[in-house]
């Protein structure tokens, strides 16, 4: 069945990057869109951006100096990296399928903080 | 484009009739989801392009729009909606409304 799992570091230092992983199965990532989506804690939903099926990118506007998505198809990965983060990064990160986000991982807790 | 929901807060009785509305700020071209998200999970898709039923969503959720103006209706409110519920649109560009917070008097 389809899955996505997010992995990562849960303490990041300010002005760090931020590596994130998410592992698919269950479809495949050249058939297949994967977004990534935050929440900071007890507020609403962001989308950060994407990667197509084909292999192109796009990335919320607010972001995309700092943002950097790719993958791996061999793994079934998807990779998130965002530079310079700060306090206001603080967000569960979730990974989810297609242009409807129709199957979503669990999240993964970043935490900003020296 | 931005999304407005309303109300972003809303107490009602198991049995009501619940209506939720999201506003797109332009023309969504039905491109709009709904989805539910409780306290300490993931978002879960309910309805997508304005009003399919995802597979495995109960009947008694159904979604309604056009333009800029959508609805997501709760037919028969049960404890378990208890939820948090976001719009999301992707036709242009992709963001989500703001929420509305669903309580069970």
């Amino acid at each position: 069945q389809v899955q996505l799992k997010e992995s990562g570091p849960g303490l990041v230092q300010p002005s760090q990057t931020l590596s994130l992983t998410c592992t698919v199965s269950g479809f495949s990532l050249t058939s297949n869109s994967v977004h990534w989506v935050r929440q900071p804690p007890g507020k609403g939903l962001e989308w950060v951006g994407a990667i197509w099926s084909g292999g192109s990118t796009d990335y919320n506007s607010a972001l995309k100096s700092r943002l950097s998505i790719s993958r791996d198809t061999s793994k079934s990965q998807v990779f998130l990296k965002m530079n310079s983060l700060q306090t206001e990064d603080t967000a569960i990160y979730f990974c989810t399928r297609s242009g409807h986000l129709d199957y979503w991982g669990q999240g993964v807790m970043v935490t900003v903080s020296s | 484009i931005q999304l407005t929901q309303s109300p972003s807060l809303l107490s009602a009785s198991v049995g009501d009739r619940v209506t939720l509305s999201c506003k797109g700020s332009q023309n969504i071209n039905n491109y709009l989801a709904w989805y539910q998200q409780k306290l300490g999970e993931a978002p879960k898709l309910l309805i997508y392009k304005t009003n399919s039923l995802q597979t495995g969503i109960p009947s008694r959720f159904s979604g309604s729009g056009s333009g800029t103006d959508y609805t997501l209706t709760i037919s028969s409110l049960h404890s378990e909606d208890l939820a948090t519920y976001y719009c999301y649109q992707y036709n242009n560009g992709l963001t989500f409304g703001s929420g509305t917070k669903l309580e069970i008097k």
